[in-house]
């Protein structure tokens, strides 16, 4: 079955401290990745995708195959990254994207 | 440009109503996708629409949801006898093409049904 785990449901982190958004997929193909990001009162929104490689807002994510991962990654944490973090993963092939239960990431100051 | 719009963004009903929530997706944007977000559940996939082709109904809940494209653009999603397991936010979002493209998100419907 097709899943996406975020094991996390609130991490909470001082500023300047390295945070990791963990998430763990089951699929048997191979998927295309995702994160989705939602500030408070703003829309869902694409952060990244792992075909992309590319690092934003200094946030980066490798995609794991052995270990079915792809963890959200970022140096030194900011107090404008609070917000709700979700991982998703497309079926390649199809259109149906499946998402974590999300992670609320809280920086404190 | 102009986002993914939705309305009502708010809507309580009573049990057993039927309700309709409207998307608009991004002018364009071939493709447009409804979820469901319930609390502590992320989000769950309904629906998929892409041009012409007929819908990926396959996260449906039950018969009693349903959904329409018109014209390519506008969609609805009906909920008939609502339930109170159906309170949730529906988000509908749209892309340029399906698969792999970015997803555009609407600030969702917030559904409370009494």
């Amino acid at each position: 079955a097709q899943r996406v785990t975020q094991p996390e449901k609130l991490l909470s982190v001082f500023k300047g401290a390295p945070v990791e958004l963990k998430c763990n997929y089951s699929y048997s193909g191979s998927p295309e990745l995702f994160w989705y990001v939602q500030y408070s009162r703003q829309r869902l929104q694409l952060l990244l995708r792992h075909i992309s490689r590319e690092s934003i807002k200094g946030f980066t994510a490798d995609l794991n195959k052995g270990e079915t991962s792809f963890h959200l990654k970022k140096p030194f944490a900011q107090e404008e990254d609070s917000a709700m973090y979700y991982c998703a993963l497309l079926n390649t092939g199809g259109f149906k994207t499946i998402f974590g239960a999300g992670t609320r990431l809280f920086v404190k100051a | 440009g102009a986002g993914v719009s939705q309305s009502p963004s708010n809507k309580v009903t009573e049990k057993g109503k039927d309700v309709e929530l409207r998307c608009d997706p991004i002018s364009g944007h071939t493709a447009l996708y409804w979820y469901r977000q319930s609390l502590g559940q992320g989000l769950e996939f309904l629906i998929y629409f892409q041009g012409n082709s007929a819908p990926d109904k396959s996260g449906l809940p039950s018969d009693r949801f349903s959904a329409e494209r018109t014209g390519g653009s506008v969609s609805t999603l009906t909920i008939q006898r609502t339930q109170q397991e159906d309170s949730a936010v529906y988000l509908c979002a749209s892309s340029r093409a399906g698969n792999s493209e970015t997803q555009y998100f609407g600030p969702g419907t917030r559904l409370l049904v009494l």
